[in-house]
């Protein structure tokens, strides 16, 4: 069946380094796949997406690019700040049955530190 | 637009105890959904409704869940017999079918602690 597979966290960094975390999917067809942010103490927030191969997903300094030949869409940041400090969830939007249902990753911690 | 509610936000009961969560989602949509979230997990589907009609549940969901939405608008979730496995995070998120097709919006969650 679809699976999204992410890099274990946790994931420290310092102020203004740069940033990436791995996401790996399977799936048949073509999913759409999504990148979503959790805060502590928040819910979920969409924070980027793309809806086929080679598309380009960007928010916030956040960017992500479908690839299908290596089934990736790995989240990059080039600065990041002690605010981005949260969960991240990589997803992809299952079509079977007509509708879309999201299928995550078990999620990635991040923490910046000053 | 307030965005997707549920209420409560947290419960806490004893294990053999019904419960039931509520879900408003955004006001036009037509598509609401429910998942599960454990300690270090990310969500897993549960069910779905387009507007009153549910569509599918998970094999997830056991025979002592049940969810409800009777006029299209919000949605219920009821445990019943609650056990300790039922501890966990359940999140409510809503869509707009067919426009925005793809985009699911969450609440902020109902934290369930089974004791």
């Amino acid at each position: 069946g679809n699976s999204v597979t992410q890099m274990e966290g946790p994931v420290t960094l310092s102020e203004e380094a740069f940033l990436t975390i791995n996401c790996t999917y399977t799936a048949t067809g073509y999913p759409s796949l999504f990148w979503y942010v959790q805060y502590p103490g928040e819910g979920l927030q969409l924070l980027l997406k793309a809806t086929k191969a080679d598309d380009k997903g960007s928010n916030k300094g956040f960017e992500a690019t479908y690839r299908k030949e290596t089934t990736s869409f790995h989240l990059e940041k080039g600065s990041v700040q002690v605010s981005d400090s949260a969960v991240y969830f990589c997803a992809l939007s299952d079509l079977q049955g007509g509708y879309n249902k999201l299928i995550f990753g078990a999620g990635t911690r991040l923490a910046v530190h000053p | 637009d307030t965005g997707v509610s549920q209420d409560p936000r947290h419960k806490i009961t004893k294990r053999g105890q019904n419960v039931t969560f509520r879900c408003d989602p955004i006001s036009e949509h037509n598509r609401l959904y429910w998942y599960r979230q454990t300690l270090g997990q990310g969500p897993e589907f549960l069910t779905y409704f387009q507007n009153e009609a549910q569509l599918e549940k998970s094999r997830l969901l056991s025979d002592r869940f049940s969810a409800e939405r009777p006029k299209g608008s919000f949605s219920t979730l009821e445990i019943q017999r609650t056990e300790q496995g039922d501890s966990a995070m359940y999140l409510c998120a809503s869509s707009n079918y067919p426009a925005g097709s793809n985009e699911q919006f969450f609440g902020p969650g109902t934290r369930l602690t089974v004791l």
